[in-house]
């Protein structure tokens, strides 16, 4: 099992670009969510799916939408960055949220200029 | 995490105990974690605990809670080099969401 993949790994955009950061998850879990790490922040839930075909805002969704496309994957999309977006964005997945464990992927480290 | 608080350092010799502390508000919080982060990776869970224990031991992890000061502590004895991560407290009330501390980044000498 790969566990939840991330893609891309690195990015650099120019302020007002969009683009869509990947996730997919492959231990069939109900639940995915949406971080954003950010230095002396910690983890800020952006959005979460808690089961396919739903989707919910978290602490902090201005400047992003997502899709759950099927139980597999989770995307997120910057429309029009802003260099506020600059930050580290982590995907994670868990069986049904609350208490279980979840699994982060590996993370993207996005820059905006 | 506003609702949940951690020291931003620690920084211990090789072979001491590591005592990394957390503070919440609520109190109504079931479950509470500690997730560690080793550089350039996501978070993987480390150990749990639920709000109606007051210790929990998993081999060199301790973790202690203290519910009337909300108070939350990860004892790691006979720290290793190995062990220099960041390490988060997370609090979740039976809904689908966890709420991250800031964040404690452990730094291990020789």
């Amino acid at each position: 099992n790969a566990g939840v993949t991330q893609t891309p790994k690195f990015q650099v955009l120019k302020t007002g670009q969009s683009m869509t950061l990947q996730c997919a998850q492959d231990m069939n879990h109900n639940s995915m969510y949406w971080y954003r790490q950010d230095p002396g922040m910690g983890l800020r839930l952006i959005y979460y799916s808690a089961s396919e075909g739903t989707t919910d805002k978290g602490e902090v969704p201005n400047g992003y939408n997502v899709s759950r496309l099927n139980k597999r994957e989770f995307s997120l999309r910057l429309e029009s960055a802003a260099p506020s977006q600059t930050s580290v964005y982590f995907c994670a997945s868990d069986e049904s949220g609350g208490i279980d464990e979840q699994f982060f992927g590996p993370g993207t480290r996005l820059t905006v200029l | 995490g506003e609702d949940v608080e951690q020291s931003l350092f620690l920084s211990v010799r090789e072979g001491d105990s590591s005592v990394i502390n957390c503070t919440y508000t609520d109190s109504s919080s079931t479950y509470l974690y500690w997730y560690k982060q080793e550089p350039g990776a996501g978070l993987q869970l480390l150990t749990y605990i639920f709000s109606n224990m007051d210790m929990k031991q998993d081999q060199r992890l301790t973790v202690l809670l203290n519910k009337k000061d909300k108070h939350l502590s990860l004892r790691i004895a006979d720290t290793q080099t190995g062990d220099s991560a960041i390490y988060f407290c997370a609090e979740s009330k039976n809904t689908d969401k966890l709420i991250f501390g800031t964040g404690t980044r452990l730094q291990v000498f020789p």
